[in-house]
C-alpha cells in the first residue's frame, strides 16, 4: 500500500500569508494526487485533483504542483476562509490512501 | 446542483450491523463510480472503499480494514447508495462520507461529497 505524510502537521499564519503544504508519497504515483479542505465539523471539500487542476469553483489563490513522489498545496495568500484541515489522498492505486492532514490556523 | 445525503448512521453494539444509506441527485448515478471515506473522532479522512459504474459492471474495491464485512451496494433506479456494515467493531465508531468520484485526469477522484452519517459502535 502506498502511504501519504504530510508537513507540517499544523501551522500558524495570518490573513495575507502565502502558505505551503508538502505532501509525499512513499512511492511514486504521477500526478494522480487530490488535495481537501475541511473546516470543523463540515463535509471534506474537493480542491485541486491531478496535482495541479483545481476543481470547479476554487479560488485561484489555490495552486497544487508536484509528480512522483512530492507535491505541494499552495495558497498564495491567505483568506479567512482558508482557515482549516487540509488532506492530500493518492488515487494512482487502491488503497486510496489520504495523509494524515495540515491544520492551518489563525497566529 | 449536485446533493449526496447520508443517513442510516446510529449507535450499535460490537458485532452488529448497519446499512448506511447516500441518496444522491443533480447527476445520473449510473454513469458515476461513488467512494465511502471515514473519519473517526478527531482523526483524519480514511477511505473505505469504491462502487464502480454500470458500464464497469458495478465492481467494488475496499480498504483492508473492512473488507469482509463491509460491502458497498447500489440501486441506480433509486439513485441511491449503500455501505452495508457488519461484524462492527469499535474501530469503526466514525462519521461516514459518501462521495461522487469523476474523472480526475485519467484516474477518478471524489469530487463532491455528503454531509456524512456518523456511526457509534459501542456497547
Amino acid at each position: 500500500d502506498i502511504q501519504m505524510t504530510q508537513s507540517p502537521s499544523s501551522l500558524s499564519a495570518s490573513v495575507g500569508d502565502r502558505v505551503t503544504i508538502t505532501c509525499r508519497a512513499s512511492q511514486g504515483i504521477s500526478n494522480y494526487l487530490a488535495w481537501f479542505q475541511q473546516k470543523p465539523g463540515k463535509a471534506p471539500k474537493s480542491l485541486i485533483y491531478a496535482a495541479s487542476s483545481l476543481q470547479s469553483g476554487v479560488p485561484s489563490h489555490f495552486s497544487g504542483s508536484g509528480s512522483g513522489t512530492a507535491f505541494t498545496l499552495t495558497i498564495s495568500s491567505l483568506q479567512p476562509e482558508d482557515f482549516a484541515t487540509y488532506y492530500c489522498q493518492q488515487y494512482h492505486s487502491y488503497p486510496h490512501s489520504f495523509g494524515p492532514g495540515t491544520k492551518v490556523d489563525i497566529k | 446542483e449536485v446533493q449526496l445525503v447520508e443517513s442510516g448512521g446510529g449507535l450499535v453494539q460490537p458485532g452488529g450491523s448497519l446499512r448506511l444509506s447516500c441518496a444522491v441527485s443533480g447527476f445520473t448515478l449510473s454513469d458515476r463510480y461513488m467512494d465511502w471515506v471515514r473519519q473517526a473522532p478527531g482523526k483524519g479522512l480514511e477511505w473505505v472503499g469504491r462502487t464502480r459504474n454500470k458500464a464497469d459492471s458495478y465492481t467494488t474495491e475496499y480498504a483492508a480494514s473492512v473488507k469482509g464485512r463491509f460491502t458497498i451496494s447500489r440501486d441506480d433506479s433509486k439513485n441511491s447508495l449503500f455501505l452495508q456494515m457488519n461484524g462492527l467493531k469499535s474501530e469503526d465508531t466514525a462519521m461516514y462520507y459518501c462521495a461522487r468520484v469523476i474523472n480526475c485526469g485519467g484516474r477518478s477522484c471524489p469530487d463532491s461529497w455528503g454531509q456524512g452519517t456518523l456511526v457509534t459502535v459501542s456497547s
